[in-house]
């Protein structure tokens, strides 16, 4: 079964503006991922939080992490057309095997130009 | 280096017919795995590896095989293929915590 469920399933803006995207899971984790996939291949690292982080940076990229809540949130800022993929969220239970990761079922963004 | 290579992109089957999806990495990572992804249900994890020789079920195995004789070989064989597995399948090999994927294999069944 699904460990992670995006929200929104689906979302467009215009290029320049700011897409979160939301995941939640159901069990203790290690460590919560984000992968992007552009249409028609492979999925692309982009970042990992570990369970004792809150928040991290990565250039564009803002990931927060409430485990009390067992959410994370993606932000991507001042988006550009070329951020137009679908972006899943991934996570190693607490205690699970190690590198074994569960991926949600993925937001699709579409940044209009 | 190539990274995470698939072979073959593309196949049609007819049903009860079998084949292997080959994958191959050149990063010497311990941890291999083959996932499927289906609309709207994320990726699902069929089989997976902890270095050469070893192999373990994940999420949904049934219906395949899987070999690891090479380390930097993953092997997945469907010995009579259903309709149910039409699917794209995408391996990954992993060093660290984060994935490095392959490119997919989109395999249909008719």
């Amino acid at each position: 079964s699904q460990q992670g469920e995006e929200d929104p399933q689906a979302l467009s803006i215009q290029e320049g503006e700011n897409a979160t995207m939301n995941c939640s899971y159901k069990t203790s984790i290690n460590n919560l991922q984000w992968y992007r996939q552009n249409s028609g291949r492979g999925l692309v690292h982009l970042i990992l939080i570990r369970s004792n982080e809150r928040e991290k940076h990565s250039g564009r990229l803002r990931v927060t992490l409430d485990t009390s809540k067992k959410s994370s949130s993606l932000l991507i800022t001042a988006s550009r057309a070329a951020d137009t993929a679908s972006y899943f969220c991934a996570t190693v239970p607490k205690g699970g095997a190690t590198n074994k990761l569960i991926f949600g079922t993925g937001t699709l963004l579409a940044v209009q130009p | 280096n190539a990274g995470v290579t698939q072979t073959p992109k593309f196949r049609v089957l007819k049903t009860g017919q079998s084949m292997t999806l080959l994958c191959a990495q050149d990063m010497n990572h311990e941890y291999m795995y083959w996932y499927r992804q289906d609309p709207g249900m994320g990726l699902r994890l069929i089989h997976y590896s902890v270095g050469e020789g070893t192999t373990a079920k994940g999420e949904v195995p049934d219906g395949y095989n899987v070999s690891r004789l090479k380390k930097q070989n993953f092997l997945l064989g469907l010995e009579s293929a259903a309709p149910s597995q039409t699917s794209v399948y995408f391996c990954a090999s992993s060093h660290g915590p984060s994935m490095r994927f392959g490119p997919g294999t989109r395999l249909t069944v008719t």
